[in-house]
């Protein structure tokens, strides 16, 4: 099972809007991985938790916020954001580090 | 600038013909390249990897050089077919991080 699930597939949220990204693998993976991808664009790493820790910030700004309760979850919760926060946030993870990452296929955000 | 790009971001194939998609890196202490597949909608699917100790790897229907001489990495598809058809990203991990940076990506028509 290479599966890599994430939730909700679409999400539509004002400025003012609090909600939260999910992602979740079952493969035993250790590194998990957060991306924002634009139209037309290739994926921008946001941030990388390694052993549920996070080992990699990429200078995303705060209103994003990270966080990894266990081993096999991922959540991105998201405050204030911004209309050009809107694109497609991708979910990752790989067995260790520097191993290959496998995605989910995403949520797809717009805000108004 | 980015250390991953792609001689071209368009690349139309006819059915049934052989497909090879560029990549030029920069960085000499990459170690790990990884070609995924991106069709509409969906997040990128792992085809194929290769790690800096070998110059050539085989897939199903697929083949990826490394000539790290020239900093060159190629992805080739043998047999183009309409399910071929999507954004092509090769992607490096530059070692000694999680890291890996995505490429701009081709996009690759099948012409019937």
């Amino acid at each position: 099972d290479t599966e890599v699930t994430q939730t909700p597939k679409h999400l539509v949220m004002g400025m003012t809007n609090k909600k939260s990204l999910k992602c979740e693998q079952h493969m035993g993976h250790r590194a998990m991985y957060w991306y924002k991808q634009k139209a037309k664009k290739p994926p921008e790493l946001m941030f990388v938790y390694s052993y549920e820790k996070l080992s990699i910030n990429e200078s995303v700004p705060s209103r994003f916020s990270p966080e990894c309760p266990n081993s096999s979850l991922l959540n991105l919760h998201l405050h204030a954001l911004q209309p050009e926060d809107s694109a497609l946030y991708l979910c990752a993870s790989s067995q260790r580090n520097q191993e290959t990452q496998y995605f989910g296929p995403g949520t797809r955000l717009l805000v108004l | 600038g980015e250390s991953v790009g792609l001689h071209l971001p368009t690349l139309s194939v006819q059915e049934g013909d052989n497909s090879i998609i560029n990549c030029a890196y920069s960085n000499s202490a990459s170690d790990y390249f990884i070609w995924y597949k991106q069709e509409s909608g969906k997040g990128p699917q792992f085809i194929i990897d290769i790690r800096s100790n070998m110059d050539k790897r085989q897939g199903q229907r697929v083949t990826v050089l490394l000539n790290k001489t020239v900093k060159h990495l190629s992805l080739q598809i043998a047999a183009t077919q309409p399910g071929d058809s999507a954004v092509y990203f090769c992607a490096e991990n530059m070692g000694g991080d999680d890291k890996i940076i995505f490429g701009k990506g081709t996009r690759l028509h099948i012409l019937p």
